[in-house]
């Protein structure tokens, strides 16, 4: 069982369209990251949200930490092709004594033009 | 200098060669890190060093050698792997006690094991 879920684990949108993608946890994390993989590259980080409740914009992209700090969305709005990539959400292990950061699975969004 | 370098970007290697992978940052962060990706799955973690010493090993195996030569440089050291070794090695850096707000990665290296 993975710590971190994602969800979905694969979209296909139209340019223009907008679209959320989740990622939760039953358990509390101190903050979530949020990073975009293109292929045969490393991640980038977008965001991290650290404060339950917390949103954050990031041009078109929106970020939202839950209140219990289990769960966050990404919100995009009008989606473009350069937004194509995976999605990956990450956050330190609740119960490692060290900054070890565990990544959840993924949404590859592919946005066609 | 915002960036986190890996060399090289693509490797092929034979089960019984010795080869090295390459991490530079100038970042002035002091947490380094190894991770290993497999296509389509998320980065798993494999060795972790602050302040130059090695403080997390994730069970890898031995074939695997991290070195941290300085507060610049992460090493990986290879050798004698196996064909399901194959995958993207990724380093990245961090302030110590601060992964929480993130990781700058670098572009990776792809290993091929053949």
């Amino acid at each position: 069982t993975q710590l971190l879920e994602q969800s979905p684990q694969f979209l296909s949108i139209q340019e223009g369209e907008n679209l959320t993608v989740y990622c939760n946890s039953s358990s509390v994390f101190s903050s979530l990251q949020w990073y975009r993989q293109e292929p045969g590259e490393g991640p980038v980080l977008l965001v991290t949200v650290v404060t339950g409740g917390e949103v954050k914009k990031l041009k078109r992209l929106t970020f939202q930490f839950g209140d219990a700090r289990k769960d966050s969305s990404l919100h995009i709005t009008a989606a473009q092709p350069g937004d194509t990539g995976l999605y990956l959400c990450a956050g330190v292990h609740p119960l490692a004594s060290y900054d070890k950061v565990i990544f959840g699975p993924g949404t590859s969004l592919s946005v066609i033009p | 200098d915002t960036e986190v370098t890996q060399t090289p970007k693509h490797l092929v290697m034979g089960m019984t060669n010795k080869k090295s992978l390459k991490c530079e940052q100038h970042m002035g962060h002091r947490a380094m890190y190894w991770y290993k990706q497999k296509a389509k799955k998320p980065p798993e973690l494999m060795f972790v060093y602050s302040y130059e010493k090695l403080s997390i090993n994730e069970s890898v195996p031995s074939r695997f050698s991290p070195e941290c030569p300085n507060s610049s440089l992460l090493n990986l050291h290879l050798h004698a792997l196996q064909p399901e070794d194959s995958a993207l090695y990724l380093c990245a850096s961090s302030h110590p006690g601060q992964a929480r707000y993130g990781y700058t990665f670098g572009s990776g290296t792809r290993l091929t094991v053949v």
